[in-house]
């Protein structure tokens, strides 16, 4: 079955514990990306690639990063978390940039 | 810049009521639409999506849109609505180097 894992579904951390959200797609993607969603702010972009080795910022890199090492999975590292990177994030993964997009169930993040 | 404009942020209707829910956008070159859902609880869903062609797709569970080039307008639209189509709605546009999301709009039905 395609699909896009993310995980975990639920975190709670405190401030300044790094973490990883990880993502993997079966589907032979090339391009991945990373989303959060916030109430009325909609889905904004965070980091996407384009292939292995290649990624660039999105519309909110800041406290983020990411790297693509294997085309199947794109990890998502919080350095230092802090309370307003509370959101809701989703990877997203298309065969190429600007096409169907596949998604993940989400993480829902709580930084206290 | 590039930008994916959706002008309403919650719409409350009655069921069988019509919908159309608005977006607009501001990107150079071909793009790609799409309007995705998203249930309560769920990931984003792909509604239907436009490449190329006719300007008028038909997506699942009888959803529409529009494309309209000289106005940069890419409207969902359907005749009906039932209570199971509250979601939130999002409009999206790619090209070959990125997808942008609109800010969604929230569909309440009420039965």
């Amino acid at each position: 079955e395609a699909q896009v894992t993310q995980n975990p579904r639920y975190l709670i951390t405190v401030t300044g514990k790094k973490l990883t959200v990880t993502c993997s797609q079966n589907m032979n993607h090339e391009y991945m990306s990373w989303y959060r969603q916030d109430p009325g702010l909609g889905l904004r972009q965070i980091y996407y690639s384009m292939n292995v080795e290649v990624t660039d910022k999105g519309d909110v890199p800041e406290g983020y990063k990411v790297s693509r090492k294997e085309k199947r999975n794109f990890p998502l590292i919080l350095e230092s978390p802090s309370p307003n990177q509370t959101s809701l994030y989703f990877c997203a993964s298309s065969r190429i940039a600007g096409v169907k997009a596949f998604f993940g169930q989400g993480t829902r993040l709580t930084v206290v | 810049a590039q930008s994916v404009s959706q002008h309403n942020h919650h719409v409350i209707l009655s069921e069988a009521a019509s919908l159309e829910l608005g977006c607009n956008y501001s990107y150079g070159g071909t793009v790609n639409l799409f309007w995705y859902v998203q249930y309560p609880g769920q990931h984003l869903q792909l509604l239907l999506k436009y490449f190329s062609g006719d300007p008028l797709v038909k997506g699942i569970k009888g959803f529409e849109a529009e494309f309209i080039k000289s106005k940069f307008s890419f409207n969902l639209r359907k005749p009906s609505v039932q209570w199971s189509d509250t979601a939130e709605y999002f409009c999206a546009v790619g090209n070959n180097n990125d997808m942008r999301f609109g800010a969604g709009t929230r569909l309440t039905v009420k039965p």
